[in-house]
């Protein structure tokens, strides 16, 4: 979705190294979300970030919400092969609407 | 593990069919969502639904049409298959968060159309 630009499009990281992916609007989120996904299934549920300057953590993945809502990002600290997928940040754009999902980012570890 | 569930998993038909994908899930959701995913794995929100009786267009055209009669249930059905509508069919649900935000949202396995 062009509203949600997501960035790298691609990364590949060796084993044990950090990594960050963005996610970026014009507007501002009334809620930003992180999904993971594998290839061909469905969307797992990372996080959910819902106020301004918040974070949350989760094992080695830890997610922030910019000041102005308008900028997340998604940090994983010391990577491991299990991290490997499809990275995707989600929106409301409005409130209690409709989601909508950056192009993703996928994430390849490298042992 | 999400209890929502989608029918069937892969699905390969010939053009002008008519077809119906199956959603259900039984955590009581109120919203639910169908999302098509092309193979750049770009998702776009094609159809959602907020309740009973309720069912809106998504931010991506599409020729197929959803309907709502029971809370579990949100089916997807494209009367006239074609090549076109290869693509990958996600289905979710989610109740509504506590600042009216979507709130978390859970997807199914999928459903994987290829029309001939």
């Amino acid at each position: 979705s062009q509203e949600l630009e997501q960035s790298p499009q691609s990364l590949i990281v060796q084993e044990g190294k950090n990594l960050t992916i963005n996610c970026t609007s014009s507007k501002t989120l009334y809620g930003l979300y992180w999904y993971k996904q594998k290839y061909g299934e469905g969307l797992i549920f990372l996080m959910m970030l819902q106020k301004g300057g918040e974070e949350k953590s989760h094992e080695k993945i830890t997610a922030k919400l910019d000041e102005k809502k308008q900028q997340s990002s998604l940090h994983i600290t010391a990577s491991q092969p299990s991290h490997a997928g499809i990275y995707l940040c989600g929106a409301d754009m409005e409130y209690g609407n409709k989601l909508v999902f950056g192009a993703g980012t996928i994430l390849r570890v490298k042992s | 593990e999400a209890d929502i569930y989608q029918t069937p998993r892969y699905l390969v038909i010939g053009t002008g069919k008519k077809i119906t994908l199956e959603c259900s899930q039984t955590m009581g959701h109120d919203k639910m969502y169908w999302y098509q995913q092309d193979p750049g794995m770009e998702l776009h929100l094609i159809h959602y639904s907020y309740g009973v009786n309720s069912t809106e267009k998504g931010d991506l055209s599409s020729e197929s049409t959803v309907s709502r009669i029971r809370t579990e249930h949100f089916p997807l059905t494209l009367e006239s298959a074609r090549p076109s509508h290869t693509s990958q069919y996600l289905c979710a649900s989610s109740v509504t968060g506590p600042l009216l935000n979507t709130g978390e949202l859970f997807f199914g396995e999928g459903s994987r159309l290829t029309v001939l």
